[in-house]
């Protein structure tokens, strides 16, 4: 089982609409939990971390279950530039170790006009 | 400000050659990290460098990967005795330190084709 599972997509959805993404993590381990985007051909740029009582930045919200191990993103009223891949990424620390940053392979998102 | 800079952007390589990848990290950033995402993949770790620490190799796949990170700055890369599923992009980050490891700043990357 992968570490960090997303729907590959795509979504494609209209201007305006909501969408949500899920991520399911496989590693109760996991302690920090974020969410990168990257744009077609593009390097990945951090959106936003996930906090345990979630959190909000205009209009995208993250939340995330422990209990489930997953997160998820809500894009509400999206933009034409909200296009782009949206990856999951996942710190797991072990003992005294930092840990690494683990990436999902993203959910494509498409927003049309 | 200068972000992280990689050179070459693109290389193409013919089997069994060597390679070597450059990354420019942005100034003052202690900590360097090497992935690479092949097509329809996620980031897949290799490498980490903290300050002077000995670098996190545990993510390279093989002998024929190793990398370097002189003065604490400049990092390269080195594939050697290249194969075809090599082919990938190299994506290099820096963040300010491992405690700001979560916020990484990429490069543009390096498109390597192995033929």
């Amino acid at each position: 089982r992968k570490e960090v599972e997303q729907d590959p997509g795509p979504f494609n959805v209209p201007e305006g609409a909501t969408v949500a993404f899920n991520c399911t993590y496989s590693n109760s381990a996991s302690q920090s939990f974020f969410w990168y985007r990257q744009d077609c051909r593009k390097e990945p740029k951090l959106l936003m971390s996930v906090y345990s009582s979630g959190n909000e930045d205009g209009r995208f919200t993250a939340q995330l279950n422990r209990a489930s191990q997953y997160i998820s993103l809500l894009i509400r009223d999206s933009k034409l530039s909200d296009s782009a891949t949206y990856l999951c990424v996942v710190n797991i620390q072990y003992g005294g170790s930092q840990g690494n940053l683990i990436f999902g392979k993203g959910t494509k998102l498409s927003v049309k006009p | 400000g200068a972000g992280v800079s990689q050179s070459p952007s693109n290389k193409v390589t013919e089997k069994g050659k060597d390679v070597e990848l450059r990354c420019d990290p942005i100034s003052g950033h202690t900590a360097l990290y090497w992935y690479r995402q092949s097509l329809g993949q996620g980031l897949e770790f290799l490498i980490y460098f903290q300050g002077n620490s000995a670098p996190d190799k545990s993510g390279l796949p093989s002998d024929r990967f190793s990398a370097e990170r002189t003065g604490g700055s400049v990092s390269t890369l080195t594939i050697q005795r290249t194969q075809q599923e090599d082919s990938a992009v190299y994506l290099c980050a820096s963040s300010l330190d491992m405690d700001s490891r979560f916020e990484q700043f990429f490069g543009p990357g390096t498109r390597l084709t192995v033929l």
